[in-house]
């Protein structure tokens, strides 16, 4: 199985500031997609980008970006100009190209946005 | 809109007495997922369907089983439920190819007295 590692259990960032969450995964695969999904409290998990593997320019989505260093095996998260409902739990995900359906998840990070 | 719906929000079960979670989607897709989630940890896959097709991980215990009738509802049965057993328990579907991401419900909250 694929490994994904989030090595910040909690952040915490001002509103209005700019935060990067980090992830690092082990494969040995070429080709998989990556992704950064957010759980707020009480409330359902949703993606908030997506990259594919052999993409090398980085995903964004508005305030969101990516830093994707695929021989570092490493996918950090940008979040700029934090909001309040920014506040959430962030987990890095990980999906095979070739093998199987499963998703690999990290252990999350919790992040803090003060106002 | 599309979306994938989980029954009911919040359960309460008794010890050893079996339960049963239901979900079901309007996004038909192939891949329907099912995850169990302890407080601020990482869901952690028990099993999930390519259509037809059951997949078990292997550390879910046999405790845990799951059913799909068809490609819209998918099942989580939990016949003699512990105290362990308490937690939020997810359901995600996805398009069968790698490149989609999942799609979750917002879940079913297990407490076991």
């Amino acid at each position: 199985a694929q490994t994904v590692t989030q090595s910040q259990p909690e952040m915490s960032v001002q509103e209005a500031e700019t935060v990067t969450l980090s992830c690092t995964y082990d494969t040995s695969e070429s080709d998989y997609y990556l992704f950064w999904y957010k759980q707020p409290p009480s409330r359902q998990m949703i993606l908030v980008i997506r990259q594919e593997a052999y993409k090398q320019q980085n995903a964004t989505e508005n305030r969101f970006s990516v830093n994707f260093q695929k021989a570092a095996k490493s996918f950090s998260l940008k979040i700029s100009d934090s909001q309040l409902g920014d506040a959430a739990m962030y987990f890095c995900a990980y999906r095979s190209a070739n093998t199987g359906n499963q998703f690999y998840f990290g252990t999350g990070t919790s992040l803090t946005v003060i106002p | 809109d599309a979306m994938v719906i989980q029954n009911p929000r919040y359960q309460v079960t008794q010890f050893g007495k079996p339960v049963t979670l239901s979900c079901s989607q309007t996004l038909n897709h192939n891949v329907m997922y099912w995850y169990q989630q302890k407080s601020s940890q990482a869901p952690k896959l028990l099993f999930h369907y390519y259509d037809k097709d059951f997949n078990n991980e292997a550390d879910t215990p046999d405790n845990f089983q799951s059913r799909r009738p068809n490609t819209s509802f998918c099942f989580l049965d939990i016949r003699s439920p512990g105290l362990g057993d308490a937690a939020m328990y997810l359901c995600a579907t996805s398009r069968g190819s790698s490149r989609y991401e999942q799609y979750f419900g917002p879940g079913t909250r297990l407490t076991v007295t």
